[in-house]
């Protein structure tokens, strides 16, 4: 049974560009949540989609933007990249909105 | 707004002895906690989810309680072994009409000498 997948696992980007990160949740999962993990830190919540729609959002700008599939797999896209945006980008699927989280193994992203 | 807070931030100790570490939250309305493990540089294991229902929950020498009236959860770690060495994070899931943004603690570091 496969776990959370996600891809790429590291990338470097420059100021001004864009970014598309990918997740594939856990087989019999149907909500995904992305959370952004700065070094040292806890994971801030991004946004989560049930139902392939964004049913929450915590305090990231517009320039965080996302999708979920028919499938369940979810994309997390932030155009207009800002130094600040360097971190480790976690993906969690649940069975339902408030089950237990299961997370991958991130995606690192280098802003230069 | 819930907040959560967790002690101590790092934590060393010889292998071998039990250790405690503590998760405090602002809001007693909560859906449920969890508590992960990660390792430098990778995603979040999950150890153990108590539902509000709940006062505790073991996982091998692993054991989590819960106690919402006082806003606080503790991971009891028995025998620790230098693989223990990690960051534990707590998290908790908003009950009511708190959403479901789940919000995460700090993290406390602990390292296990052998």
């Amino acid at each position: 049974d496969a776990g959370v997948t996600q891809s790429p696992t590291h990338l470097i980007k420059t100021r001004g560009q864009q970014v598309t990160l990918r997740c594939s949740p856990k087989s019999g999962h149907d909500t995904v949540s992305w959370y952004q993990q700065a070094l040292g830190q806890g994971p801030q919540f991004i946004f989560q989609y049930y139902e392939e729609e964004e049913r929450q959002r915590g305090n990231f700008p517009d320039r965080f933007s996302g999708h979920q599939f028919p499938n369940y797999s979810s994309e997390l896209n932030v155009n207009a990249l800002l130094l600040g945006d360097s971190a480790l980008y976690l993906c969690a699927s649940s069975f339902g909105r408030t089950g237990e989280l299961f997370f991958g193994e991130g995606s690192r992203l280098t802003v230069l | 707004k819930q907040e959560v807070t967790q002690i101590p931030a790092a934590l060393s100790v010889p292998e071998g002895e039990n250790l405690v570490l503590n998760c405090s939250f602002t809001d007693s309305a909560i859906y449920n906690l969890q508590w992960f493990r990660q390792d430098p540089g990778k995603g979040l294991t999950s150890l153990l989810l108590i539902q509000s229902s709940q006062r505790e929950q073991t996982s091998g020498r692993l054991n989590a309680s819960l106690d919402k009236s006082s806003g606080r959860s503790t991971l009891y770690i028995a025998a620790s072994q230098p693989g223990d060495s990690a960051t534990y994070l707590c998290a908790v899931a908003p009950g009511g009409t708190g959403g479901f943004k789940t919000i995460f603690g700090a993290g406390t570091r602990l390292f296990v000498k052998a």
